[in-house]
């Protein structure tokens, strides 16, 4: 298994526009976290998946974002009519079930909004 | 809520000696997690260790090792023998029970010297 993978790295785009973040847990993980991470920040919570039911959502998940993991696989992460302070490094994680496991992480996709 | 708080923005050690990162974080639960989480620059977050909170003995792993003082709410990093390769940033991380909602605090940024 390769970790948890998020496609794309880099996103650049123009404010207003819609953007789409993919991310591919580790396969038998059925526990999926989105963060998002600005610069000189830790990451913040913004939802997590248990199989394909999103559980939890920050209230930083403001209603131009939407979430999704149709299948319990892999997730997509949307945010519509960006933002420049949308700008941030978006971080995926995923985790087994039980309590103890910890989370793992991806590389990240880091969006930039011109 | 959980919070956790990283009053160290910044530090420095020299290769070999040990350095101490602090951390102190807040929640009203009384199971919990805690974590110290490792991520170099421009890549991957990693875990570095991680403390179950009704656990009296201080985890380690290998040159890591934490000072977990539950009353008093503080959970320290200690690296001894200082690798150029632990350059990075730490961030402290606590999650509940259940293992949703992990929160961080700001991060230090270490510097290994040589």
């Amino acid at each position: 298994d390769t970790g948890v993978s998020q496609n794309p790295r880099h996103k650049i785009t123009k404010r207003g526009q819609n953007v789409t973040f993919r991310c591919d847990p580790i396969s038998e993980h059925n526990r999926l976290y989105w963060y998002r991470q600005t610069l000189g920040q830790g990451p913040e919570f913004l939802t997590y998946f248990q199989n394909e039911a999103q559980l939890e959502k920050s209230r930083l998940l403001s209603d131009r974002f939407s979430a999704e993991r149709p299948k319990g696989s892999f997730s997509t992460l949307e945010i519509q009519r960006t933002e420049q302070g949308d700008s941030a490094m978006y971080l995926c994680a995923s985790s087994l079930e039980r309590s103890n496991q910890p989370q793992h992480f991806g590389d990240g996709t880091r969006l930039s909004i011109l | 809520a959980q919070t956790v708080t990283q009053s160290q923005p910044e530090m420095s050690v020299q290769e070999a000696e040990t350095v101490t990162l602090s951390c102190t974080y807040d929640t009203s639960e009384n199971n919990y997690y805690l974590f110290w989480y490792k991520q170099p620059p421009s890549r991957q977050m990693i875990l570095v260790i991680r403390q179950e909170a009704y656990k009296q003995q201080n985890a380690t792993e290998n040159r890591f090792s934490v000072n977990f003082q539950k009353a008093a709410k503080s959970f320290s990093l200690k690296i001894s023998d200082s690798q150029l390769g632990d350059t990075a940033m730490y961030f402290c991380a606590s999650s509940l029970y259940n293992n949703n909602d992990m929160r961080f605090g700001a991060g230090t940024r270490l510097t290994v010297k040589p």
